[in-house]
């Protein structure tokens, strides 16, 4: 059975401080991997997409990795901001195109206190 | 930010009420989506449309139904309200670029039925 399963559900950390929430999944085949942030009452927005042959992507603060012989994505916050507050879901493709298949994780809870 | 809106945002109504949650975008995608996401949970695929008077059934059973005779246009409607449909309700629309498929999503709507 594909799934995703992300860690840890829920985690609070203090404003500047560093973190990694972790993603595994059982996807094949295999195509690319999306972290997703959302916000309380909005829809999820893209942070990152990686594929087969990628290691590590970094959009501003947001980095993130995988290892794919592993199948284990990892998102790394630096330098936490209130804003940073969201759901982050983890997302993987079986197919690039429209005709593909995404199976969603369940999201890590991050609480950003000042 | 991505062009695609719903409406209402929020909807609490009764019992057997015939209710419609409006989706549209003004992207031009063909391929729309609806989604079911409790909290914590990961969101569900009940229905999605690769284009006009294309509509497709998705991975979770659901007894709404939904249209799609304008490309921008994709309403999903519940004949008969009941509280086990009470959940957050996403619209998302995707577009492939460089061989991967992109999704975007509405900022969702918040149905309670009592």
């Amino acid at each position: 059975k594909n799934q995703v399963e992300q860690s840890p559900q829920s985690l609070i950390i203090l404003e500047g401080k560093n973190c990694t929430l972790q993603c595994n999944y059982t996807v094949s085949p295999f195509s690319n991997l999306r972290w997703y942030k959302q916000d309380t009452g909005r829809g999820p927005v893209s942070l990152t997409i990686m594929t087969f042959s990628e290691n590590t992507k970094s959009n501003g603060r947001y980095t993130a990795t995988l290892d794919a012989d592993t199948k284990q994505s990892s998102l790394h916050i630096t330098a936490s901001q209130l804003s940073d507050s969201a759901s982050y879901i983890c997302v993987v493709s079986d197919r690039g195109s429209t005709l593909g298949r995404l199976y969603f994780g369940r999201g890590t809870q991050l609480t950003v206190w000042p | 930010e991505a062009d695609i809106y719903q409406t209402p945002r929020y909807l609490v109504i009764g019992t057997g009420k015939k209710i419609t949650l409006e989706c549209s975008q003004t992207m031009g995608h063909d391929k729309m989506y609806w989604y079911q996401q409790d909290p914590g949970m990961e969101l569900h695929l009940i229905h999605y449309s690769y284009g006009v008077n294309s509509t497709e059934k998705g991975d979770l059973s659901s007894e709404s139904t939904v249209s799609r005779i304008r490309t921008e246009h994709f309403p999903l409607t519940l004949e008969s309200a009941r509280p086990s449909h009470t959940s957050q309700y996403l619209c998302a629309s995707s577009v492939e670029t460089s061989g991967f498929e992109t999704q975007y999503f509405g900022p969702g709507t918040r149905l309670l039925v009592l």
